[in-house]
């Protein structure tokens, strides 16, 4: 089946160490997403990236990172750099060509720094 | 399981009544509107989505309006079961928003009574 998978579930890390969050996606998507969930709050975009090699800042990039090396894979580093990095992460990805397709969402990474 | 949303608006109802769930958009040149289902430790799940040359859309037991006089989109659920208890977000997009953005709602959490 066709999905998209983040891994792992649960992370937990110290404060101070950066931590990179793994999204891979076989739809054949050329677009993907990160997202961060607050308790209360909508889904905050942090990063996206619409074709391999190229990708931009959302609306709250910093203390994160991206790469976009392969259609495929769309990985998130939370730097030390990140005030408050304790939330469900969410990757997406959509179908280009149209404006209206949906996102397809993963299943979360839920980061715990201590 | 994970709490999406600690202080979200909540919607009580007994299982086999109607559900409503209602959203209010601020942006009157979105053209496209989604509504989401999230259960706990899960992603967003697709449910619905209508453009806005559209009033009304149905699918299997749900149903979306959208009224762009006031900016409102409501999801309705027939029938409401268990499985329906989860959070629900709504969705839309502008041509304005750069890379084609959905700009997401709060949510509304769904508690099916049984």
């Amino acid at each position: 089946d066709g999905g998209i998978t983040q891994s792992p579930k649960y992370l937990f890390r110290k404060e101070g160490q950066n931590v990179t969050l793994s999204c891979e996606q076989n739809l054949n998507h050329d677009a993907m997403y990160w997202y961060r969930q607050d308790p209360g709050q909508g889904l905050r975009l942090i990063y996206y990236s619409q074709i391999v090699n190229d990708f931009q800042k959302g609306d709250i990039a910093e203390g994160y990172s991206v790469s976009r090396e392969k259609k495929e894979s769309f990985p998130l580093t939370v730097t030390s750099a990140q005030k408050n990095p304790t939330a469900f992460y969410l990757c997406a990805s959509k179908r280009t060509g149209t404006n209206n397709s949906p996102l397809h969402f993963g299943n979360g990474t839920r980061l715990t720094v201590t | 399981g994970e709490s999406v949303g600690l202080h979200l608006p909540t919607l009580s109802v007994q299982e086999g009544d109607n559900s409503i769930i209602n959203c209010a958009y601020s942006n009157s040149a979105s053209d496209y509107f989604i509504w989401y289902k999230q259960e706990s430790g899960k992603g967003p799940q697709f449910i619905i989505d209508i453009r806005s040359n559209m009033d009304k859309r149905q699918g299997q037991r749900v149903t979306v309006l959208l009224n762009k006089t006031v900016k409102h989109l409501s999801l309705q659920i027939a029938a409401t079961q268990p499985g329906d208890s989860a959070v629900y977000f709504c969705a839309d997009r502008s041509p304005d928003n750069a890379g084609n953005m959905l700009t997401f709602g709060g949510g509304t959490r769904l508690m099916v009574k049984p």
